[in-house]
Parts: C-alpha cells; structure tokens; sequence
C-alpha cells in the first residue's frame, strides 16, 4: 500500500492560491507530516511540518484535521518561482519503516 | 550557512569503473540519507545512517553499491562496477533526529547532488 497519496499534477496562475492536498491513512499516532519541495537541479528542501490542526510559516500553511488522514498544502499568491515538486511525507506504522522515503511528489507549475 | 556538501558535482565515467561519491553532512547532524533519482523511479532512499552506523540500505543493490561513514564529517557511496543503468542524480542529506525517536520527525537538508553518468 502506498504511504502517501497526491496529485500527479497541478496548474496554476501567478498570484492564485494552491492547495495540494495528501492522503495518508495510514498514519502513525506519533508521526508528523512533513512537505518538502524541489526546484530542477536541486536537491528537496524542507518547507514545513506539522503535527495536528494549522502551521503557518513565511512559505506555506499546512492544514491538518482532526483525524490526520490527510493533509493540505497552501501556497498564498504563487508566483513563477514556486514551479516546482513538492512532496508529502508521512511514517507508516503498519510498517514500521520510519525512513524517509519519498513518493512521485506534485509537480506544481505556475504560468503567467 | 550551513549546508551539506557534495563532491563531485558531476561525473561521467566509463562501465565497469569504480565510482565513488562523498559527502560531508552539516556539522552535528547524526542521520544521513542517500538517494538516486532517476526520471522514471523518482527519489529512492538507498540507505542511511544514525551516529555513523548504517540503519538500513535496503534500497541498495548490494552487489555493486556500498555506502560508508568513516568518520561524522564524511559519508562515502561506492559503486563497483559501474553499469549505464546507475546514470541518475545521487543526493545525501542530513539530519539531526532526536535520539530513540523516529527519524520522519527530522528535518533533512539535502545537498546539490553528483550527477552521474555511465558510458
């Protein structure tokens, strides 16, 4: 079974809202959720991480409910710059793999 | 500014060579991380270490990659021999994890990566 779940794929314009959101049912009672992103030629850097209900840093907020089966990334007023693959990343207790592994990641790409 | 260093940068060699990629993790990180990345698999971990000893590189094609850490400033990725199909970008990373705790709760700076390429 597949840790995470997302969008292939996202367009959008610049100065819109994106929201990517996540599944992970399978999520471990002390795990947290964390979104890295990747630019081409770069290696992922972290953006944000959090545990329950909202974080907000100077990049993104990331929404989390009560039940923590999935997530959702929100990157305020994109511009062409945050063109990039952003991933989602979550432990899985049923297997106990706590490595952390990356999926296909959301390929997000901002037009003008 | 702290950052993970990678050397080479980029490195075409012929099949059958030996291939050998470092690492040097931020100071005071214990856990780091190699990958692969490829178009068609994506980010795969292939192994990783905690205070220098190795967890897990079951990513890792055994017969031909090795991944080492001789001392806490450098982190080693041996390929021998070399085949075409290891063509890929390889990234380390490293992390501070707390100790007993699982690793997904560690933030992991990457480094720039070795692009590799077998003729």
């Amino acid at each position: 079974l597949a840790k995470t779940t997302q969008p292939i794929s996202m367009d959008s314009y610049e100065g819109q809202e994106v929201n990517i959101t996540c599944s992970h049912n399978n999520i471990a009672t002390n795990d947290y959720i964390t979104w890295y992103q990747q630019f081409p030629s770069q290696g992922p850097r972290f953006i944000i991480q959090g545990y329950k209900t909202k974080v907000t840093n100077e990049v993104a907020s990331l929404f989390i409910p009560a039940d923590r089966k999935s997530s959702t990334l929100s990157l305020p007023r994109v511009s062409l710059s945050d063109t990039a693959v952003y991933y989602c990343l979550v432990g899985d207790e049923r297997s106990n793999d706590y490595k952390l592994s990356f999926g296909a990641g959301t390929t997000v790409t901002v037009r003008a | 500014d702290a950052r993970v260093t990678q050397t080479p940068r980029h490195k075409v060699t012929e099949m059958g060579q030996e291939v050998t990629m470092r690492c040097q993790p931020i100071l005071g990180h214990n856990t780091v991380f190699w990958y692969r990345q490829t178009m068609m698999q994506g980010l795969e971990l292939l192994a990783y270490f905690r205070n220098r000893a190795p967890l897990d590189d079951s990513g890792m094609p055994k017969d031909r990659f090795s991944a080492e850490m001789p001392d806490a400033t450098l982190a080693t990725l041996k390929i021998q021999p070399s085949e075409p199909r290891d063509s890929a970008v390889y990234f380390c990373a490293s992390g501070l994890a707390s100790q007993g705790g699982p690793l997904m709760n560690t933030e992991a700076f990457f480094g720039q990566g070795t692009r590799l390429t077998v003729v």
